[in-house]
């Protein structure tokens, strides 16, 4: 069974500073992974995904995050917090045990982002 | 990327009363679509898979006659909210898997929230 763990339910960072929000994952077979973000009263907007190829991932508003297998993790960054970023993250995991591909989140991290 | 919306974004109801929530994939066609719930703080929780032409595969846990999903067409599906209760109220989430899509990534609606008064 794929599982998500997402370590610390809130992160605050000064605007400007660095961006980390942490993943950890178990699949029994290789998965895809998922970083999505809510903002307030709205559903998820895809942020980067992890399909096969490349373990370093690019997404939009400058996020991008790495898939490390050995560690089974798949952290996401951004190198300088802005204000609009402040909102819910929610990292996912699918993979086809089951034929599914039905996605498990985590907890969700809300990111505070401070002037 | 892939649209989905959902009707209505909030709607507020007396217990007792049942609510239709509609989601839709506005430029593609879904074979299947989820719905989701979402509690203050909290995750998504799978309600349930939506299959277009067949019955809804429901997780375990959640009352197939309290919450009704019809998938009548490509792309649109709906959620109702049987008899609904005060611990009904909650954010409702839908989604849509675009066939063929590496990964098979959902894109999600915006989202209903619903009040029972």
């Amino acid at each position: 069974a794929q599982s998500v763990t997402q370590l610390g339910s809130h992160v605050s960072v000064s605007e400007g500073a660095l961006v980390l929000l942490r993943c950890n994952y178990s699949s029994s077979v290789p998965p895809y992974l998922f970083w999505y973000v809510q903002y307030p009263n709205q559903g998820l907007q895809l942020l980067l995904k992890y399909t096969t190829g490349a373990t370093l991932v690019k997404g939009i508003n400058g996020f991008e995050a790495e898939f490390k297998k050995s560690e089974t993790s798949f952290h996401l960054t951004k190198p300088s917090a802005h204000m609009s970023d402040a909102a819910e993250y929610f990292c996912a995991v699918s993979d086809k045990a089951g034929g599914s591909y039905i996605p498990t989140f985590g907890r969700g991290t809300s990111l505070i982002v401070h002037p | 990327g892939a649209v989905v919306s959902q009707h209505p974004s909030r709607v507020i109801c007396k217990s007792g009363t049942s609510v239709k929530i509609e989601c839709r994939s506005l430029d593609f066609q879904a074979t299947t679509m989820f719905w989701y719930r979402q509690f203050p703080k909290q995750s998504l929780m799978l309600m349930a898979t939506s299959n277009e032409g067949s019955k809804a595969t429901y997780e375990q846990g959640v009352e197939k006659d309290k919450f009704l999903i019809n998938h009548a067409s490509l792309t649109l599906s709906t959620l109702t909210v049987t008899s609904a209760h005060p611990e009904d109220s909650s954010f409702y989430i839908c989604s849509a898997r675009q066939p063929g899509l590496a990964g098979y990534e959902q894109f999600f609606g915006p989202g209903t929230r619903l009040t029972v008064l």
